[in-house]
């Protein structure tokens, strides 16, 4: 069974730059989410998806970030502008359902540095 | 709100010891507790879930126990190994609603040859 893809590994962009992210969840996979990870702490979710539809958006900065899951397979994650504050791992993850019991799979992330 | 720590936050071992990872958290109302492991540049391995109906699970060498009375969750790993080292992270879920994990920020572990 493949993994969960993301792309980019790595990004460096200046601040007031946009940049985006791309996922591809594990085939069959119904729920998608976004985590941001910075530096030394435990990831936080910014976004969760059931299909094409948001479940959960509460944390996600919505004046800068951006996420969308067309046809409820992929997903990108834009920021636009970005701040030096945004420098973190971004992880996708993806299970097979929603349900708080069922484990989530995740990608290797995309490391984003600002300058 | 929730808030999730774990102690010690790096830990250094010779291989073989047994060790213990502790996890504790503010609200006892919770549905579910799992251990992660995270290598460098790399993303979450699910280590073990525990059910908040159950004490403890095991995996191998991990053992994973929970007391929701007063907060704690230990991760047990018995004879450890080089390929041990790597950040483990422990997160909870609510009991209610559809609340996301919440994680601490891990402990880092080397076990040295």
């Amino acid at each position: 069974e493949a993994g969960v893809a993301q792309s980019p590994r790595y990004k460096i962009i200046e601040k007031r730059q946009s940049v985006a992210f791309w996922c591809n969840p594990i085939s069959g996979h119904a729920t998608l989410y976004w985590y941001q990870q910075i530096l030394g702490q435990g990831p936080k979710l910014l976004i969760q998806f059931q299909n094409n539809g948001v479940v959960d958006d509460s944390q996600l900065p919505k004046d800068r970030f951006s996420a969308e899951r067309l046809k409820g397979v992929d997903s990108t994650l834009k920021i636009q502008p970005a701040k030096l504050e945004d420098s973190a791992v971004y992880l996708c993850a993806s299970s097979p359902v929603q349900g708080r019991s069922q484990p989530q799979h995740f990608g290797d992330g995309t490391r984003l540095s600002i300058l | 709100k929730q808030e999730v720590t774990q102690i010690p936050a790096a830990l250094s071992v010779p291989e073989g010891e047994n060790l213990v990872l502790n996890c504790s958290f503010t609200d006892s109302a919770i549905y579910n507790l799992q251990w992660f492991r995270q290598d460098p540049g790399k993303g979450l391995t699910s280590l073990l879930l525990i059910q908040s109906s159950q004490r403890e699970q095991t995996s191998g060498r991990l053992n994973a126990s929970l007391d929701k009375s007063s907060g704690r969750s230990t991760l047990y790993i018995a004879a450890s190994q080089p390929g041990d080292s790597a950040t483990y992270l422990c997160a909870v879920r609510a009991y209610s609603g559809n609340t996301p994990l919440v994680f601490g920020k891990g402990t880092r572990l080397s076990v040295i040859a």
